[in-house]
């Protein structure tokens, strides 16, 4: 079946450096969302990828869909404190208004 | 805020019990779905409410079921809960247009099976 996969699944950071993670998937994607939730929170909605290598950024987080929208990354620029949490990437699915999640890549920041 | 929410926010059942899990979507949002999120796990998708028909679902047994009202607001049911069924329950409204669906979460239920 439809498979998303993230990596790393853990990154450790000193506050200040920088931090990426990665999605793929086993189909091609339409669009891919990307997610942060807090420890403890829900999901909370960063940004949807709809074209093929595009590239949108929101202050320090860039993201990127890759040419085949068949992976995407997040690429946080100097850290904080307040970066910490999991970041899922989600792509829909083959039929249907919805999503497949990847696992999360959890952040934690050394301040 | 998303304006989803979710009630209760914690429950403990033991398990063969059954529960309803709430969900009011953000105003003028024509879709719910709901997911289940264990520990460390990203969130699976359970089913999903387009005006209030089922439209589409994941690989869950039939025992979880679920009801969209007029008002799009909706329910999670389980029955014959299992300890496996212990984890947070997310509902997500959302508008679709255009083909793009963003989903806004709601707090989540946290669910205890003992």
């Amino acid at each position: 079946g439809q498979q998303v996969m993230q990596i790393p699944q853990y990154q450790h950071v000193q506050e200040g450096e920088d931090f990426t993670t990665y999605c793929n998937s086993s189909t091609t994607l339409s669009n891919i969302q990307w997610y942060k939730q807090r420890p403890g929170g829900h999901p909370v909605f960063l940004i949807q990828l709809v074209k093929s290598g595009e590239v949108k950024k929101q202050k320090r987080l860039t993201f990127q869909f890759g040419e085949a929208k068949k992976n995407s990354s997040l690429h946080i620029t100097a850290t904080q404190t307040t970066d910490v949490g999991t970041y899922f990437c989600a792509g829909p699915r083959d039929y249907g208004q919805n999503f497949v999640f990847g696992p999360g890549t959890r952040l934690s920041v050394l301040p | 805020e998303t304006g989803v929410t979710q009630s209760p926010t914690h429950l403990i059942k033991t398990r063969g019990q059954q529960v309803t899990l709430r969900c009011s979507s953000q105003s003028g949002h024509n879709t719910v779905s709901w997911y289940q999120q264990a520990l460390g796990q990203g969130p699976q998708f359970i089913f999903q409410y387009y005006r209030e028909e089922e439209n589409g679902r994941g690989n869950f047994p039939p025992r979880f079921s679920g009801l969209q009202f007029p008002n799009y607001s909706s329910e999670l049911n389980v029955n014959a809960l299992e300890l496996d069924d212990s984890a947070l329950y997310l509902c997500a409204s959302s508008l679709v247009q255009g083909g793009l669906d963003t989903q806004y979460f709601g707090p989540g239920t946290r669910l205890t099976v003992l």
